[in-house]
């Protein structure tokens, strides 16, 4: 389970607040991601970065935003732009090259008081 | 745009016997289709893959088939156990890219 790690586990924030979440990986991977997961809906991709300083919009980016200034680290910013953000968010991580297997994090969820 | 369709939602089974969950995909560009399990509260992990130039890959217990003509993948779980009890989730890639568009997941509950 290692290598992939995401703080913090529970988070809780009032309406109107930015919260940063946080995804760092000692994998020496490349590309990193991060999706959104709601009951009976899967998971949804938010971001992705396949190098650093680098990074594209998924399918659900409105209010979310993500910077990638480190190969480790690929923090996601919840705006008070985002109508509902209570979720819980995945964070992954892939080799690069021609590796396909994405590596998840263990998850934060995510609360709005 | 593109989706992937997954059946059934929940699925319960007697220990010991086989379990089977499908998913259709619409990207007749997609070349590689993953399966997750995600145990309660834990993080999604790989159990098993399989890319368009296989028809088929069994580990163990655990296979999956893929028909790329109908565009349906299938995981089949064999002597099934209480332990793979979880929500399972298949993807597919978005063409040739290493983005991967999931299905909504199956609950699979095994009955001891």
């Amino acid at each position: 389970d290692g290598g992939i790690t995401q703080s913090p586990k529970y988070l809780f924030r009032k309406e109107g607040q930015n919260v940063t979440l946080s995804c760092e990986q000692n994998l020496n991977h490349d590309a990193m991601y991060w999706y959104r997961q709601d009951p009976g809906q899967g998971l949804r991709l938010i971001y992705y970065s396949q190098i650093v300083n680098d990074f594209q919009k998924g399918d659900i980016a409105e209010g979310y935003s993500v910077s990638r200034e480190k190969k480790e680290s690929f923090p996601l910013t919840v705006t008070s732009a985002q109508k509902n953000p209570t979720a819980f968010y995945l964070c992954a991580s892939r080799m690069g090259g021609g590796g396909n297997e994405q590596f998840f994090g263990p998850g934060t969820r995510l609360t709005v008081l | 745009g593109e989706n992937v369709e997954q059946h059934p939602s929940t699925l319960s089974v007697q220990e010991g016997d086989s379990a089977v969950i499908k998913c259709t995909y619409s990207d007749s560009a997609s070349n590689y289709f993953p399966w997750y399990k995600q145990e309660l509260g834990k993080r999604p992990q790989l159990i098993i893959d399989i890319r368009s130039n296989v028809g088929e890959k069994k580990d163990q217990r655990i296979a999956v088939t893929l028909n790329k003509t109908a565009k349906h993948f299938s995981l089949h779980i064999t002597e099934t156990q209480p332990e793979d009890s979880a929500v399972y989730f298949c993807a597919a890639s978005l063409g040739g890219t290493y983005k991967y568009i999931f299905g909504t997941g199956t609950r699979l509950k095994v009955l001891a």
